[in-house]
């Protein structure tokens, strides 16, 4: 069985620039969440999507947003980069909404420069 | 205002010995606790979890205990071997789809 995917695995952007990622879930997982992971934070939540909805946000400003397909594959978009931006984002999958266990991609690492 | 904490952000551990990992919370509404372990170049990998109604869960070579009174859980991993060196976050959530993680421990299993 695939695991979760996550495209790019690299991305460089600019300042100012926007940048979408992209994460398919495992097959049959109907809930994506999306995370920021920095030095010294953890994993801070971002969103999470489930049958096309967003079912809960974390405390970023709205330059994030994020989106679900109806094949269960999301995107999350960051609009106006900063340099604050860079980071690793990890997208986690899981079957029902309320599932408490997430299955994770690997990542993509974002350098803002 | 972090309501998960793992305040060592670094363990060193001989291998054959235990190795415990702490964590703090602070939300009295956290009612399941999850430890993921991750290594470089790869995403969190779920290695176990415990509910609010139980004090203890146990899986092989893991234990995790949970004191709500002290708002604190730890994972205990008996042996440790060279392979459990990565960095381990504890996370918790109430229920209302939305995880908080803390800041991550970095175990090194000494050969």
């Amino acid at each position: 069985k695939a695991g979760v995917t996550q495209t790019p695995r690299y991305l460089i952007k600019t300042r100012g620039q926007q940048v979408t990622l992209s994460c398919s879930p495992i097959s049959g997982h109907r809930s994506v969440s999306w995370y920021q992971q920095t030095p010294g934070q953890g994993l801070q939540f971002l969103f999470e999507y489930f049958s096309e909805t967003q079912r809960n946000k974390g405390n970023f400003p709205g330059r994030f947003s994020g989106r679900q397909f109806s094949n269960s594959r999301s995107e999350m978009n960051v609009s106006t980069l900063e340099l604050g931006d860079s980071a690793l984002y990890l997208c986690a999958s899981s079957k029902q909404s309320s599932s408490y266990e997430q299955y994770f991609g690997p990542g993509t690492r974002l350098t803002v420069t | 205002d972090q309501q998960v904490k793992q305040n060592s952000p670094s363990l060193s551990v001989q291998e054959g010995r235990i190795s415990i990992l702490n964590c703090d919370y602070t939300n009295s509404m956290f009612d399941y606790f999850l430890w993921y372990k991750k290594y470089p170049a790869e995403g969190p990998t779920f290695l176990i979890s415990i509910s609010s109604i139980k004090d203890k869960n146990e899986d092989g070579r893991f234990t995790v205990f949970l004191n709500k009174s002290a708002k604190h859980l730890s994972l205990h991993i008996v042996p440790s071997q060279p392979g459990d060196s990565a960095v381990y976050f504890c996370a918790a959530t109430s229920g209302t789809y939305k995880y908080i993680f803390g800041t991550g421990t970095r175990l090194k299993v000494l050969a």
